[in-house]
């Protein structure tokens, strides 16, 4: 079974530019989420979509935002693009959203780096 | 505000030994726990998860324990093996309804042969 696909693996942006990034969940997963991580910050929660609604929000500005198609694919937006949002944006996604018998899956991530 | 906490950046331990890593949380609300493991340039696996009900769950080499009055958890892996080094990152959820999984900031482990 093929795992969580993200594209690119890396992305070099400049200030204020947009960016998207891609994630291809395992197939029959109807729950895709994606979250930031930086050193010493862990990963950061940044919104859940589940069969194209997005269920879960985190505390993100409106500059990134996502979406998911009905064959369960999901991207990521980034807008106006600042220093602070170079970070390795990972995609996970799961039958169920994360629960105790539905763990996440992650891909191996996009790493955006902005100058 | 950091609900999940993991106040060690970094553990080192002899290969055969036992490796404790730690977790704490501050939301009641929690209802269960899982932990992952990171390798560098791979998103992170799911190793091990334990539910509120419970106070130890164990798979293998792993074992995870809750202190639900405390509002701490801890995985141990014994033994430790060089493979095993690697990001761990503690997390956790529920609440009621499909709530988001919260990080911790994760401990980097090396077992040292």
């Amino acid at each position: 079974k093929a795992g969580v696909t993200q594209t690119p693996r890396y992305l070099i942006k400049t200030r204020g530019q947009q960016v998207t990034l891609s994630c291809s969940p395992i197939s029959g997963h109807r729950s895709v989420s994606w979250y930031q991580q930086t050193p010493g910050q862990g990963l950061q929660f940044l919104f859940e979509y589940f069969s194209e609604t997005q269920r879960n929000k985190g505390n993100f500005p409106g500059r990134f935002s996502g979406r998911q198609f009905s064959n369960s694919r999901s991207e990521m937006n980034v807008s106006t693009l600042e220093l602070g949002d170079s970070a390795l944006y990972l995609c996970a996604s799961s039958f169920q959203g994360g629960t105790l018998n539905s763990p996440l899956h992650f891909g191996n991530g996009t790493r955006l780096t902005v100058t | 505000d950091q609900q999940v906490k993991q106040n060690s950046p970094s553990l080192s331990v002899q290969e055969g030994r036992i490796s404790i890593l730690n977790c704490d949380y501050t939301n009641s609300m929690f209802d269960y726990f899982l932990w992952y493991k990171k390798y560098p340039a791979e998103g992170p696996t799911f190793l091990i998860s334990i539910s509120s009900i419970k106070d130890k769950n164990e798979d293998g080499r792993f074992t995870v324990f809750l202190n639900k009055s405390a509002k701490h958890l801890s995985l141990h892996i014994v033994p430790s093996q060089p493979g095993d080094s690697a990001v761990y990152f503690c997390a956790a959820s529920g609440g009621g309804g499909y709530q988001k999984v919260t990080f911790g900031t994760g401990t980097k482990l090396q077992v040292i042969p």
